[in-house]
């Protein structure tokens, strides 16, 4: 079993719609969760950052972390064509190799006009 | 520059040859980090890099990769003797320090390397 799970789509929906992308993690010392966004042929970039169990929402992204169940959200609202991205979940541990993150192999999203 | 600057941008290459790849981080940026990205595949961690620390290097996947940070900036990938599997996205980030409690990484574009 790989420590982070996702399902990498692809994922297409209209604009406007409600997209939920998830990921599972096996590795209960992961403490630190983020999003990343990846246009095609660029480099990743940070979307969201969650410190342990709960919410966070920024705008249209809400960032969800259940550590009972090892599993995490991201949720955007009122989707736009310009969310059509990969969506990579990425997390690390507070451990001595806290700089180490581990990646999902990300979700492949297009918004539909 | 603004941002993380790799070169080169596309490298093909044959099989057996040795490539370099470079990346120039955010200016002040202490911590560095070198991933893989495979078809279809998540980010493979290969090596990091902190100010005059040893660095990490237990991502690399053989003897074939090596890689070296100069005076604490330009960081430079080698890959000997190419091999196919060895044909993937070559991304860099920087970060103010390691384990910045933010996760924020700054990503370079990217060397994309196809081995033929």
């Amino acid at each position: 079993q790989k420590e982070v799970e996702q399902d990498p789509g692809p994922l297409s929906v209209p604009e406007g719609a409600i997209v939920s992308l998830n990921c599972t993690y096996s590795n209960s010392a992961f403490q630190y969760f983020m999003w990343y966004r990846q246009y095609s042929r660029k480099g990743p970039e940070l979307l969201m950052y969650t410190y342990s169990s709960g919410n966070k929402e920024d705008g249209r992204f809400t960032a969800q972390v259940d550590k009972s169940s090892k599993y995490i959200s991201l949720f955007i609202r009122d989707s736009q064509p310009s969310d059509s991205a990969t969506y990579l979940c990425a997390m690390r541990d507070s451990g001595g190799s806290n700089y180490k993150l581990t990646f999902g192999k990300g979700t492949l999203l297009t918004v539909n006009p | 520059g603004a941002g993380v600057s790799q070169s080169p941008s596309n490298k093909v290459t044959e099989k057996g040859k040795d490539v370099e790849l470079r990346c120039d981080p955010i200016s002040g940026h202490t911590a560095l980090y070198w991933y893989r990205q495979s078809l279809g595949q998540g980010l493979e961690f290969l090596i990091y890099f902190q100010g005059n620390s040893a660095p990490d290097k237990s991502g690399l996947p053989s003897d074939r990769f090596s890689a070296e940070r100069t005076g604490g900036s330009v960081s430079t990938l080698t890959i000997q003797r190419t091999q196919q599997e060895d044909s993937a996205v070559y991304l860099c980030a920087s970060s103010l320090s390691g384990g910045a409690a933010t996760g924020e990484l700054f990503f370079g574009e990217g060397s994309r390397l196809t081995v033929l």
